[in-house]
Order: C-alpha cells, then sequence, then structure tokens
C-alpha cells in the first residue's frame, strides 16, 4: 500500500493564480481531510469528506473547494492564490466511524504564495 | 468549541531521561479520542499513542505512555529513555463528536519541539 499520497511536494505560486493539490489513498478510507499547518498554529482543518459524492466544511474553509468524485481522491482547489495561504498542507484518510480510529497522513505539500 | 492547549513550546530533555509534554483539552462531549503524533524534521505526521474517554487504563506503546487525567483534563505525554531520534515536534489532538457531526473532528494544539542532547 502506498498509503495516502501528495503531489506536488513544493509549489510556488504569484497572487491570483489558480491551482489543486492532489491527494489520493489506496486504503478504501471513507473518510478523508485537508488540514494546513502554519507556524505556532498546529493544524487546521479546512475541508472533508464522509465519502464519495459527500463533503463539508472544517475550521478554516474560505479561498479553498473540493470535491469527491472517487473514495480515492480529494483534490483540494485554491481559486485565487492568496499569500495567507502560504502554508504545509496535509491530506489525511480514516476508515469511517470509531474515535479511535487512526488517521493517515500524506507527506504534506509545502506552497508558497508571493 | 473544542479546544487543545500545549503550553510548552520548547522542551529539553538528556539521552536516557524521560521527559513529560504536557497537554489539556476541553469538550463538551462525554465521548472523545485523544491522540499524540510526532512530526519530525522532515515533516511527515507520525502517529504515537491514543487514549479513549471512556478507558480505565492510562494507554502506553512501548516507550511512549500517555498519563490520563480525565477531571483535570489533562492528557500528557510521557516519553521514558529519550533517544536523539526523539527530537521533533509533538502535536497532542482530540476527536469528538461536538456539534453532531458523524465526521468526528481532529483538533490539534499548538506543538511541543522536543530537544534530545546526548
Amino acid at each position: 500500500n502506498a498509503g495516502v499520497t501528495q503531489t506536488p511536494k513544493f509549489q510556488v505560486l504569484k497572487t491570483g493564480q489558480s491551482m489543486t493539490l492532489q491527494c489520493a489513498q489506496d486504503m478504501n478510507h471513507e473518510y478523508m481531510s485537508w488540514y494546513r499547518q502554519d507556524p505556532g498554529m498546529g493544524l487546521r482543518l479546512i475541508h472533508y469528506s464522509v465519502g464519495a459524492g459527500i463533503t463539508d466544511q472544517g475550521e478554516v474553509p474560505n479561498g479553498y473547494n473540493v470535491s469527491r468524485s472517487t473514495t480515492e481522491d480529494f483534490p483540494l482547489r485554491l481559486l485565487s492564490a492568496a499569500p495567507s495561504q502560504t502554508s504545509v498542507y496535509f491530506c489525511a484518510s480514516r476508515e469511517r466511524g470509531g474515535l479511535s480510529n487512526e488517521q493517515f497522513f500524506g507527506p504534506g505539500t509545502r506552497l508558497t504564495v508571493l | 468549541a473544542q479546544k487543545i492547549t500545549q503550553t510548552q513550546p520548547g522542551m529539553f530533555v538528556q539521552e536516557k531521561e524521560a521527559v513529560t509534554l504536557d497537554c489539556t483539552y476541553d469538550t463538551s462531549d462525554q465521548s472523545y479520542g485523544l491522540f499524540w503524533y510526532k512530526q519530525p524534521s522532515s515533516g511527515e505526521m507520525i502517529f504515537l499513542i491514543y487514549q479513549g474517554s471512556y478507558d480505565e487504563q492510562n494507554a502506553t506503546e512501548g516507550r511512549y505512555s500517555l498519563n490520563f487525567q480525565k477531571a483535570r483534563k489533562s492528557a500528557n505525554l510521557v516519553i521514558s529513555a529519550s533517544q536523539l531520534g526523539d527530537s521533533a515536534m509533538y502535536f497532542c489532538a482530540m476527536r469528538d463528536h461536538a456539534g453532531g457531526t458523524s465526521y468526528g473532528k481532529l483538533t490539534f494544539g499548538q506543538g511541543t519541539i522536543l530537544t534530545v542532547h546526548p
């Protein structure tokens, strides 16, 4: 199993550009989510999905869109990049249900917006 | 609202000594789970240990143990016999069903940077 994979690893954008961060998992997990990590603030939830076709907003959703057409893929779209979106982005997945189910994280994408 | 607080921005420990990383939490749910993750300088998130709110015994995983004090709402991570490879950022996180969602959002603390000295 590859686990959770993310592409690209690094990206530099100019203000106003759009792009899609890719996330895929091969563990057949129903739950997937996107987090951003900023210095001194831990990880904050952007959007999440509880299954194909079902998504919802997390704590910091503004400026981001998601869709979930398959169980495996959960792309994150930046509509018009802003310097405030400079961050490290993590995709995660886990099995449905159970508070104890471990969340598996991808390796992260480091995004810089100039 | 759910909240996780890690009050130690940085901690230092001598190799082979034990160290405790503090974590306090706040939730209105009776049923919740507490997690600790390690993030080395390479950036990946590594799951260490889990404690459920109804678990009567403190969780242990090898050199990691979780000192769970429910009445005080604390879930401190204890690392015994520290190794140089333990130098990393450590995050405490909580999952509950506050707000009635089935998803169970994971809320993270700000993290503690642990440095192990030889």
